[in-house]
C-alpha cells in the first residue's frame, strides 16, 4: 500500500548506544521530515530533506544525523542517545506548494525511550 | 520569528455540540498556510484542514471549519455537531517562510467529547 512507513514502532536502549530510527515512503514525496513530539512542545523539526542528498538541519538537530541517498528512505540516527531524546519521533512527507501549500502525510511514529 | 499559539491545554464538549479550538499565529510573511492536525490516542497524525493566506473565504472540509480572521492573526479549528470519535489532541501549524515546505507547530489542545 502507498504510504509513509516508520519502523520500528517502538525501541528502548540504553544511554550511549547508537540507534537509527528508518522512514520509508512511496509517494516519491520530494520533501520528508524528522519531528520529535514532547509533551508541552507540540512537534518540533529535527531535519529535513527537500531532495535526495539535500538535507538541512531543523529546530532541534543536536545529536541527530539523517542521510538520504534515495528519494524513499530518510533515516534517523542518534549516534550517542541520552535520556533526554526519550521522546516520540514522526517521520512526514510532503511535496512543494504552489501557490496553495499541500499538507504534510506523517507516519505513525516511533517511541523511543533510553534507560 | 513564527510561532503558533494554543493557549487552551484542555476543553470539553458534549456530544452533538460544536466546539471552537482556538489558534493564533505570528508571521511578517505574506504568504503562508495555516493548518489543522488531529492525533487520536493511536497516536497517529491526521490532516484535518488548510488555510491559505489568500483564500478569501474560509476553508471547510465536512464538520470541520477554520474561521480564519486574519487581522487578528486567528486560524481557529470549528468542529460542528461533535462526536465521542473527536476526542484527540489537536494541533495548529503554519507553513515556514521560504522555499521549504516546514511546519511549526502549536503545543495542541486536548478535547474530550462527553456523552
Amino acid at each position: 500500500d502507498a504510504g509513509i512507513t516508520q519502523s520500528p514502532r517502538y525501541k528502548i536502549t540504553e544511554t550511549g548506544r547508537q540507534v537509527t530510527l528508518m522512514c520509508h515512503q512511496t509517494w516519491s514525496h520530494s520533501y520528508m521530515f524528522w519531528y520529535r513530539q514532547d509533551l508541552g512542545h507540540g512537534l518540533r523539526l529535527i531535519y529535513y530533506s527537500a531532495a535526495a542528498d539535500i538535507t538541512d538541519k531543523g529546530e532541534v538537530p543536536d545529536g541527530y544525523v539523517v542521510s538520504r541517498s534515495k528519494t524513499e528512505n530518510f533515516p534517523l540516527t542518534l549516534e550517542s542517545a541520552t535520556r533526554s531524546q526519550t521522546s516520540v519521533y514522526f517521520c512526514a512527507s510532503g511535496i512543494p506548494g504552489q501557490g496553495t501549500y499541500q499538507p504534510q502525510h506523517f507516519g505513525d511514529g516511533t517511541r523511543l525511550s533510553i534507560l | 520569528a513564527q510561532k503558533i499559539t494554543q493557549t487552551q491545554p484542555g476543553m470539553f464538549v458534549q456530544e452533538k455540540e460544536a466546539v471552537t479550538l482556538d489558534c493564533t499565529y505570528d508571521t511578517s510573511d505574506p504568504s503562508y498556510g495555516l493548518f489543522w492536525y488531529k492525533q487520536p490516542s493511536s497516536g497517529e497524525m491526521i490532516f484535518l484542514i488548510y488555510q491559505g493566506s489568500y483564500d478569501q473565504q474560509n476553508a471547510t472540509e465536512g464538520r470541520y471549519s477554520l474561521n480564519f480572521q486574519k487581522a487578528r492573526k486567528s486560524a481557529n479549528l470549528v468542529i460542528s455537531a461533535s462526536q465521542l470519535g473527536d476526542s484527540a489532541m489537536y494541533f495548529c501549524a503554519m507553513r515556514a517562510p521560504g522555499n521549504t515546505d516546514k511546519l511549526i507547530f502549536g503545543t495542541g489542545t486536548r478535547l474530550q467529547v462527553f456523552p
